[in-house]
């Protein structure tokens, strides 16, 4: 079964520090991918996604993600963050299956940036 | 803007209720779904539903059903609640595959059912 796996629950940073959240997908097709964030009492958000093309995604917020098919990863960046940014972040991808209409999310990440 | 509302954000309601949740999208969307979202599980696909009066299981659609009489709402059903059915519900809307096709979320609805 395909499956999405964010490697860290937790990541707690200070403002303007650099931050990576972590994801691994397993898949051996050819696959989109998606992060989405949730900040407190909202609904999720797309912040980027990969489809094809270049492996650097930029997205809204400061926030990139690099596919690396090798790794089978998506790793999101962002050099400097604000206190603003806490809120919790998914890593989501579909196509696994062949199927285009859904998506599969991993567990989430929780981001807490302190002052 | 694309607009998903939820027609409660907090509800709570008693074991062996019939409990309706509602979401309606002002997009024209083709894509509808609903998922559950619990903590340290992430999301979950309960439903979804890809034209009027479609609709496909997803991953968790046991004790649910779902309703699509008109192309902008989308209805979640729990014929009779049960307390493992305490959750945060989400709905989702995209214009057409949501694998490909960004999705926009409702608030949500937090169910309590006691």
């Amino acid at each position: 079964a395909q499956s999405v796996t964010q490697l860290d629950s937790q990541v707690p940073v200070f403002e303007e520090a650099p931050v990576e959240l972590r994801c691994n997908y397993s898949s051996s097709v050819s696959v989109y991918l998606f992060w989405y964030v949730q900040y407190p009492n909202q609904g999720l958000q797309l912040l980027l996604k990969y489809l094809s093309g270049s492996t650097l995604v930029k997205g809204i917020n400061g926030f990139e993600a690099e596919f690396n098919k090798s790794q089978t990863s998506f790793h999101l960046r962002k050099p400097s963050v604000h206190i603003s940014d806490t809120a919790e972040y998914f890593c989501a991808v579909s196509g696994l299956h062949g199927g285009s209409e859904k998506l599969v999310f991993g567990k989430g990440t929780k981001l807490t940036v302190n002052p | 803007d694309v607009k998903v509302t939820q027609s409660s954000r907090y509800l709570v309601k008693r074991t062996g209720e019939k409990v309706f949740l509602e979401c309606v999208q002002d997009m024209d969307h083709e894509n509808m779904f609903w998922y559950r979202q619990d903590p340290g599980l992430g999301l979950r696909l309960i439903y979804f539903s890809y034209d009027v009066k479609m609709k496909e299981k997803g991953d968790i659609p046991e004790g649910y059903s779902v309703s699509r009489e008109k192309k902008e709402r989308f209805s979640l059903i729990l014929e009779s609640a049960s307390t493992n059915q305490t959750s945060m519900y989400l709905c989702a809307s995209s214009l057409y595959g949501g694998g490909i096709y960004e999705q926009y979320f409702g608030p949500g609805t937090r169910l309590t059912v006691t």
